[in-house]
């Protein structure tokens, strides 16, 4: 059974600091890592995608990963009241097989 | 270029009584998944299709099944409707099996 695990939360920060959600993953043959954001009521919206060790960053987003320790990370700096919502991690462990979702962490940006 | 859309938005039945949900990808996408969302149990995989052929099939009861068309869109059916199948049901385009999917804006099912 491949699993995904997030924190639920909610992880509440202080705006302007850095958000940082976490996420670790059972198969160790995963491949590709997404991060996506879903406000209440709504569906998920991609924030970003990552496929080899290190960081990539885009705009105020960083996410991070480590295959050896199977975990991906994702940073949001200068955190914003809109910024609120759940942050879903997903997994494919290979080209072909079906996405694996975490719980998500939902994340609260405090004014 | 359009997103992932679904039909319908909102939906009310009762139990016992049939649903079928509406897919169109996002043009040139030909991997469509499906999703069910509730609260408790978060995003649980129903099944994917590609190229009118189911590739993924996720852990749910036989009363849901699904389709794919020619022209990429996709259909998921729910029979025998329970109150526990309240959810929203959320579709996923890709390009390719595997790919990153983006989603539509989902059906909010209620079974009274």
């Amino acid at each position: 059974q491949k699993e995904v695990e997030q924190n639920s939360g909610p992880l509440s920060v202080p705006e302007g600091a850095i958000a940082s959600l976490n996420c670790t993953y059972s198969d160790r043959g995963s491949q590709s890592f997404f991060w996506y954001r879903q406000y209440s009521g709504k569906s998920p919206e991609l924030i970003m995608s990552i496929y080899s060790n290190g960081d990539k960053e885009d705009g105020r987003f960083t996410a991070q990963l480590n295959k050896a320790s199977q975990y991906v990370s994702l940073l949001i700096r200068d955190s914003q009241p809109s910024d609120s919502a759940t942050y879903l991690c997903a997994v494919n462990a290979n080209y072909g097989q079906n996405f694996v979702f975490g719980p998500g962490t939902r994340l609260s940006v405090l004014p | 270029k359009a997103g992932v859309t679904q039909t319908p938005r909102y939906l009310i039945k009762t139990r016992g009584q049939q649903v079928t949900l509406s897919c169109s990808p996002i043009s040139g996408h030909r991997s469509v998944s499906w999703y069910q969302q509730t609260p408790g149990q978060g995003l649980q995989f129903l099944f994917e299709y590609f190229s009118e052929t189911q590739r993924n099939k996720g852990n749910f009861p036989g009363r849901f099944s699904g389709r794919q068309f020619s022209n990429s869109r996709s259909e998921m059916n729910v029979s025998t409707l329970e109150l526990g199948d309240s959810a929203l049901y959320l579709c996923a385009s890709s390009l390719e099996v595997g790919d990153t999917q983006y989603f539509g804006p989902g059906t909010r099912l209620t079974v009274l």
